[in-house]
């Protein structure tokens, strides 16, 4: 059993295009993030919801939004891709209060052209 | 502004000898360490963590080690297998509960039979 699982793994894509990244975890929790690691590797928080709530919200351009329709799910919609984008973007769960139990997904690597 | 920098982008150990890991953070605020380990194509997955009130913090073959007035940490493998072969994520949170982690770019360490 997957317990944080993300679709797709790969993503390729053209400048200007919308995608969507989705995020499901089985595992009960009620926190889910969204994390870009870039280029020079850096893994930087994007985004928190906890109950479907937004609690941590980073400086991220507003071309990306992120969208929880239950608290198992954490989809990220990028609308105007740039090629700047380009990156893996891990999605992660955890019960509130205890982030040391924060659980990642495989990540999915977006190629922007 | 990079707050949790890992220097050495890499390490090479022989098996059953020591493997040590270092991290270095410049934002005081930071009070709770954690250490991720992540294999290729896979998210990263928790290894182990220290709260500012320890100096070290010990399991199996991992241990932490944190010195507050240098703004360091490290994290000890004795002994070193090759399964221990991957990339290894320091991480910070300030205010323990606080649900943001800021990442350091990694070390990948490697594990020579």
């Amino acid at each position: 059993d997957t317990a944080v699982s993300q679709t797709p793994k790969y993503l390729v894509t053209q400048m200007g295009n919308d995608k969507s990244i989705k995020c499901e975890q089985n595992l009960g929790h009620d926190t889910m993030y969204w994390y870009k690691q870039d280029s020079k590797k850096f893994l930087k928080i994007m985004f928190s919801y906890n109950n479907k709530e937004l609690i941590i919200n980073e400086t991220v351009p507003n071309r990306f939004s992120p969208k929880s329709p239950d608290k198992a799910h954490l989809n990220l919609h990028i609308n105007s891709l740039e090629l700047g984008d380009s990156a893996v973007y891990f999605c992660a769960s955890s019960h509130l209060g205890t982030l040391y139990t924060q659980y990642f997904g495989p990540g999915t690597r977006l190629t922007v052209l | 502004d990079q707050q949790v920098k890992q220097n050495s982008p890499s390490l090479s150990v022989q098996e059953g000898r020591i493997s040590i890991l270092n991290c270095d953070y410049t934002n005081s605020m930071f009070d709770y360490f954690l250490w991720y380990k992540k294999y290729p194509a896979e998210g990263p997955t928790f290894l182990i963590s220290i709260s500012s009130i320890k100096d070290k913090n010990e399991d199996g073959r991992f241990t932490v080690f944190l010195n507050k007035s240098a703004k360091h940490l490290s994290l000890h493998i004795v002994p070193s297998q090759p399964g221990d072969s991957a990339v290894y994520f320091c991480a910070a949170a300030a205010n323990f509960g606080n649900e943001k982690l800021t990442f350091g770019t990694g070390t990948r360490l490697t594990i020579i039979p």
